[in-house]
Formats: C-alpha cells, sequence, structure tokens
C-alpha cells in the first residue's frame, strides 16, 4: 500500500513563527503536492512538485515557500505564520502516469492553529 | 471558470438508509471524474474513477453514475452503515494537460448516519 506520512497530525504556533510541515512518501512517486483544507471551500492547491528541486505554484502559493530535496520528501515552509493560515494540509503524491486520472494518494493531514 | 460544485453540503440518514449524493460540473474539456470518501481527521481515498465513456460504475454499496452530456454526476450509497460517516468529495481532471492544476475538487458533502 501507499504510504504518506506527514510529521505532525496537530500543530499549535504563534504569529511570526517559521512553521515546517514535512511529507514523505514510500512509493517512489515523481509527483508530490500540497493543499489546505477550510469548511466550505474544498482542497486548494498550494504547491506542485514533479521532480526533485522542481517546484509549480499552486492555486494560493502567497505566504508559503516548499523544498523538495529528496523525491521522497516534500516540505511546506510558512515563513512567518499568520492566523489565516491556520487549516488542515494535506500532503499528496502520485506517479507520473496517473496524474492525467487524477488520482492522488493522501497523508492524513497536519491541522494547524495559528494564535 | 472550472468548477466543481456538490450538494447537499451536508446529509444525515438513518442507518440502513439509503442516500444519494450530488456533482455538478463545468469543466471542459472533461477527462474523468472521482469520487473520494474522507473519514473525519484522515486523508481523502478514492472509491471510484470514471471516464467520459462510462454512465455506471459500482464499488460494494458505493454506486457512482455520470452523466457527461449534462456534466453531472451521482454517488449513491445502499443500506447505509455507520462506517460510511464521512465527507464525500467529488474530483474532476481536465485532459492533455498534466498539471495538478487540472484536478478540480469540490467542497465536499458532510453524510453522517445515525443508528
Amino acid at each position: 500500500d501507499v504510504k504518506v506520512t506527514q510529521s505532525s497530525r496537530y500543530l499549535v504556533k504563534r504569529t511570526g513563527e517559521k512553521v515546517f510541515l514535512e511529507c514523505v512518501q514510500d512509493m517512489d512517486h515523481e509527483n508530490m503536492f500540497w493543499y489546505r483544507q477550510d469548511p466550505g471551500l474544498g482542497l486548494r492547491l498550494i504547491y506542485f512538485s514533479y521532480d526533485v528541486k522542481m517546484k509549480e505554484k499552486g492555486d494560493i502559493p502567497e505566504g508559503y515557500s516548499v523544498s523538495r530535496e529528496k523525491k521522497e520528501r516534500f516540505s511546506l515552509i510558512l515563513e512567518s505564520a499568520s492566523t489565516n493560515q491556520t487549516s488542515m494540509y494535506l500532503c499528496a503524491s502520485s506517479p507520473l502516469g496517473l496524474l492525467a486520472t487524477g488520482e492522488l494518494f493522501f497523508g492524513e493531514g497536519s491541522r494547524l492553529t495559528v494564535l | 471558470k472550472n468548477q466543481v460544485e456538490q450538494s447537499p453540503q451536508s446529509l444525515i440518514i438513518l442507518e440502513g438508509k439509503n442516500c444519494t449524493l450530488q456533482c455538478n460540473y463545468t469543466v471542459s474539456p472533461f477527462s474523468n471524474l472521482r469520487w473520494y470518501k474522507q473519514d473525519t481527521g484522515r486523508g481523502p481515498v478514492s472509491l471510484t474513477i470514471m471516464t467520459f465513456s462510462e454512465n455506471t460504475k459500482s464499488n460494494g454499496r458505493y454506486t457512482a453514475t455520470l452523466d457527461a452530456d449534462t456534466k453531472q454526476s451521482s454517488l449513491h450509497i445502499t443500506a447505509s452503515q455507520l462506517s460510511d460517516s464521512a465527507s464525500y468529495i467529488c474530483v474532476v481532471s481536465a485532459p492533455g494537460y498534466s498539471s495538478a492544476s487540472k484536478i478540480i475538487f469540490g467542497s465536499g458533502t458532510r453524510l453522517s448516519i445515525r443508528p
């Protein structure tokens, strides 16, 4: 089975703190994604990576950056957390051939609260 | 703008009853449509995929239908069980482009099954 592991299930941070969300997948997938999920808004794409050191902005990249130094690991960074970044963050991966089918394998999510 | 709209937003039914969730989309051109199930506090998991040429597909007690002409899909759950309590997310993909931005999520229907 595909395993996508997010390092923290719950985090509480203060405004202005730097936040790292880590995601690791064990299936050698080329594509990795970071989404945020808010009630009534569905999943919104923050960043997408299709290869090591490659990244593409999604719909809401402002206030976020990403890092993909190794194929299995994709990190989301909030340089200076703000209260409007309180949300559920979902990491996903997909092999190259399945992206067109929309099949994504998700982690359990990281619920971030910024005070 | 490509959109995916789901209804109802939330639904409560008694255990053992049937229910139908709706998904309308304006994504064009269209490649395929997936239904995901998201248990509380977990990441979404794919239930079924439907391509342009398919009208009906079943996965156990879940039956998805697709009308590509009217751009509507439904997910029918038969003989509901407590474990069906979850959010159900409709996801539509556009063809011919590998970017993750062509995977469009609905905001989901929150289904609660009462004993």
